[in-house]
């Protein structure tokens, strides 16, 4: 059975940082594209971050610079790195495994999702 | 890029179809056929129902069919069922490696 299972969300400060982790099992996890994606209290849903199976990286504008997404294929783990956080990236942040290798929105299997909120 | 458009809301009677529609511009839905529908209950993950515009996943009823046109995607759920009532989003491709979502349809069934 596939699963996904995010962790490490919690309250932080503006400007301050939290990195994100993404347990996933029952898939070849080195052979998946994995993404990020959030949802805003009440609004919809927001792609954040792509990482390839091969390693490459895509981000949405509202956090290039400020996020990085990485992967370890031999502990079948997806990260986060949230730097320079502000109070517009408070959301429900979901790791999805992707069908295609690539930044394609073509998301198959969900987690369900970790709650990170910016507020002093 | 902007996000893609679709109506706030949508609602049908039990038994009936509805449409859902998704409007991007050329450089997403218009240039490629990778769109995707998902569905969300509250307080749950969304989940993939249609991909590449007109794919269905192994295990989605057939009650859901998408379909793509010039820069409009939709979905089309027939047969209404109570458990259909959801919030419906889908997603493009875009160009510069970006991935667009709509703002979402609430669908009330009846």
């Amino acid at each position: 059975e596939v699963q996904v299972l995010e962790s490490g969300g919690g309250l932080v400060q503006p400007g301050g940082s939290l990195r994100l982790s993404c347990a996933a099992s029952g898939f070849t996890f080195s052979t998946s594209p994995m993404n990020w994606v959030r949802q805003a209290p009440g609004k919809g849903l927001e792609w954040v971050s792509t990482i390839s199976s091969g390693g490459p990286t895509y981000y949405a504008d509202s956090v290039k610079g400020r996020f990085t997404i990485s992967r370890d294929n031999s502990k079948n783990t997806l990260w986060l790195q949230m730097n320079g956080l502000r109070a517009e990236d408070t959301a429900v942040y979901y790791c999805a495994k992707g069908r295609m290798n690539g930044p394609f929105g073509d998301f198959d299997y969900w987690g369900q999702g970790t709650l990170v909120t910016v507020s002093s | 890029q902007s996000a893609l458009t679709q109506p706030a809301s949508v609602s049908g009677s039990p038994g009936q179809s509805i449409t859902i529609s998704c409007t991007g511009t050329r450089s997403d839905v218009g240039s490629y056929n990778l769109v995707s529908w998902y569905q969300q209950h509250p307080g749950k993950a969304p989940k993939l129902i249609i991909y590449e515009a007109t794919q269905r996943p192994s295990g989605v009823s057939s009650r859901f069919s998408g379909s793509k046109s010039g820069n409009t995607a939709s979905l089309t759920i027939s047969g209404l069922q109570a458990e259909d009532e959801a919030d419906y989003y889908c997603s493009s491709y875009a160009k510069s490696d970006t991935v667009l979502f709509g703002g979402g349809t609430k669908l009330t069934v009846l």
